[in-house]
Parts: C-alpha cells; sequence; structure tokens
C-alpha cells in the first residue's frame, strides 16, 4: 500500500527566510504525481505545486520548488523569501496515474514569524 | 470559475441524527471527490464520481455513509444514524480529469 509521510509536525521560519519541509513515500509503482497542498485556516486546500515522477527535472512555481530524489523516495519543499502569508499546514500528496485517488501524508504546520 | 463550494459551513448534530451535505464542484468538472479530515491528520478518500457514477469507495465509507451525484453535476454526502467518532471536516474536491484536484472550505461536523 502506498503511503506518505511527513515527519515535522511544525515547522517555524523568520520572514524572507527560507524554509524546507520533507516528504517521503512509499510505492512499488514506477508512474505517479506527487503534490504539496497548502491549507490556511480558512481551509480551503490550496495547490502549491505538481511533480510527475517520470520528469527529473524539479518543479518549481515562484518562490516555491521541490527537491525530488525518486530513488529515495523523497519529496521535499524548499519556500525562499518566506512570507507571512506563508502560514499554513502543508501537505504532501501522492497519486498513482491509473487512479484519482490522493494520498496525503498527516501533514506539517508552519509558522512565519516577523 | 467560481470554485468548488459546499454547504453547510458547520453542522453540529446530535448522536443518532442524519444529516447531509452539499457540494457544487466546478462547473464542467466531470470528477467529484469526497475526503474526510481529523485534527491532525490529512484528507482520507472517502469516494469520488465520474460524472453521475460513483467508481471508488473508501472502505471508510460505511453502510451508514451514501453518496450521490444524480445528475453529474452537485453531489450529496449523507450520513445516518451519526456518532461522534463521525466528528470531522467533510472536504469536496472537483477535477476535469486527470488533473490536480480543486478543494471546497470544506464542512465541519460536530456530533454531540
Amino acid at each position: 500500500a502506498q503511503t506518505v509521510t511527513q515527519s515535522q509536525p511544525e515547522m517555524s521560519v523568520q520572514e524572507a527566510e527560507t524554509v524546507t519541509l520533507s516528504c517521503t513515500y512509499d510505492t512499488s509503482e514506477s508512474d505517479y504525481y506527487l503534490f504539496w497542498y497548502k491549507q490556511p485556516p480558512s481551509r480551503q486546500m490550496i495547490l502549491v505545486i505538481r511533480q510527475e515522477a517520470y520528469k527529473q527535472q524539479n518543479a518549481t512555481e515562484n518562490r516555491f520548488s521541490v527537491n525530488f530524489q525518486k530513488a529515495a523516495k523523497s519529496f521535499s519543499l524548499k519556500i525562499s523569501d518566506s512570507q507571512l502569508g506563508d502560514a499554513a499546514m502543508y501537505f504532501c500528496a501522492y497519486r498513482t496515474y491509473n487512479t484519482d485517488k490522493l494520498i496525503f501524508g498527516t501533514g506539517t504546520r508552519l509558522q512565519v514569524f516577523p | 470559475d467560481t470554485g468548488v463550494s459546499q454547504d453547510p459551513r458547520h453542522k453540529i448534530t446530535k448522536r443518532g441524527q442524519n444529516v447531509t451535505f452539499r457540494c457544487d464542484p466546478i462547473s464542467e468538472h466531470n470528477r467529484l471527490y469526497w475526503y474526510r479530515q481529523t485534527l491532525g491528520q490529512g484528507p482520507e478518500f472517502l469516494t469520488y464520481f465520474q460524472n453521475e457514477a460513483q467508481l471508488e469507495k473508501s472502505r471508510l465509507l460505511s453502510d451508514r455513509f451514501s453518496a450521490e451525484r444524480p445528475k453529474g453535476s452537485f453531489s450529496t454526502l449523507e450520513i445516518q444514524r451519526t456518532e461522534q467518532g463521525d466528528s470531522a471536516m467533510y472536504l469536496c474536491a472537483s477535477s476535469p480529469g486527470n488533473s490536480p484536484l480543486h478543494f471546497g472550505n470544506g464542512t465541519r461536523l460536530t456530533v454531540t
């Protein structure tokens, strides 16, 4: 069975600094997607970034980038130039190509201090 | 694109009562998903629809839970004979297929 593990329940970062959130996953599949979602206090899950497993190049979206290590089954999220609005729960999620079911980790609460 | 809409935002009910939640997906999204999120956990998959067909149900979805999407547009999730363990956030999401999910704001259920 596929699992997603986020080992950092909480992280904190100073405004304008960089922070990295960790995620590991377990799967026997070779083709899949990985995602990072953000859930602010407003509760709506918002897609931050997506990575296709067949792509070697790490995905980037403005201040957000990932370090995808397929062999190690690791998918970390780096947030550069952190802003107060980045404070939220961050969830790592996994999906195979042939199913629409997302499997989420337990989340990391990110606090941003001015 | 008005986003995924869920109603109600909060629901408090007594144990044993039935509750029904509604989800309106983004128009033209043919796939609709229900997830449940308990405190301190990530969302857990419950079920999903492609148009009006319910294609997959999680083992989490006991016989007391039923979901429908009668015309392939909005969906309802009903919980019969609610139990305290049903207290959670119920999230709905939609997608046009093989694309990232768009989530609603969720319905928070409290069973007293």
